[in-house]
């Protein structure tokens, strides 16, 4: 299985709600990333977990707070957004160092609104 | 032929042709490079990557040239079709304590015309 999946698809989000995005991947990856790609622009990384353990924060604002329960899943957690903050946010995983050239497996995607 | 400005630059080509997407990178020290394809509604798709101590590598259809010097890195796709319409990121990638920090570079749509 080679799947990235993540949920939700679509969210529309008010400035003051609080919501998460969620990842799980079942290939024995130890490391996830999150990404930011807006319209017609490249994905930015946001964070990477390795091990369960945050290990790269791109200087990303505090209303965005990442989580990894275990392994498999990796969250997103939103809470007071602003409307700049609608974008695409990609999951991917990826094995760790000496696992060739660190190809990622990316997931579709939530597209999410702030309104 | 191919186009930049206010929009993602876009490549035209005709099914059947080579197709040829360009990319320059930032970073001297690099350690891999690696194309990644994006189809509308979708997440990247690896394509095929390359070593820094490689110049070429080839795959089914798709070759990637590394050029060192100048910082330059191509991904060509024989017999171009129309599935292989998308854009096409091409991306650094180095191993930081904890994990790969990858960089995307602008990306390029390619457009097949059949």
């Amino acid at each position: 299985d080679t799947e990235v999946t993540q949920t939700p698809k679509h969210l529309v989000m008010g400035m003051t709600n609080k919501k998460s995005l969620k990842c799980e991947q079942h290939m024995g990856h130890r490391a996830m990333y999150w990404y930011k790609q807006k319209a017609k622009k490249p994905p930015e990384l946001m964070f990477v977990y390795s091990y369960e353990k945050l290990s790269i924060n791109e200087s990303v604002p505090s209303r965005f707070s990442p989580e990894c329960p275990n392994s498999s899943l990796l969250n997103l957690h939103l809470h007071a957004l602003q409307p700049e903050d609608s974008a695409l946010y990609l999951c991917a995983s990826s094995g760790t160092a000496g696992k060739k050239t660190g190809r990622q497996y990316f997931g579709p995607g939530t597209r999410l609104t702030v309104t | 032929g191919e186009s930049v400005g206010l929009h993602l630059p876009t490549l035209s080509v005709q099914e059947g042709d080579n197709s040829i997407i360009n990319c320059a990178y930032s970073n001297s020290a690099s350690d891999y490079f690696i194309w990644y394809k994006q189809e509308s509604g979708k997440g990247p798709q690896f394509i095929i990557d390359i070593r820094s101590n490689m110049d070429k590598r080839q795959g089914q259809r798709v070759t990637v040239l590394l050029n060192k010097t100048v910082k330059h890195l191509s991904l060509q796709i024989a017999a171009t079709q129309p599935g292989d319409s998308a854009v096409y990121f091409c991306a650094e990638n180095n191993w930081v304590t904890g994990g790969f920090k990858t960089i995307f570079g602008a990306g390029t749509r390619l457009f097949v015309k059949a």
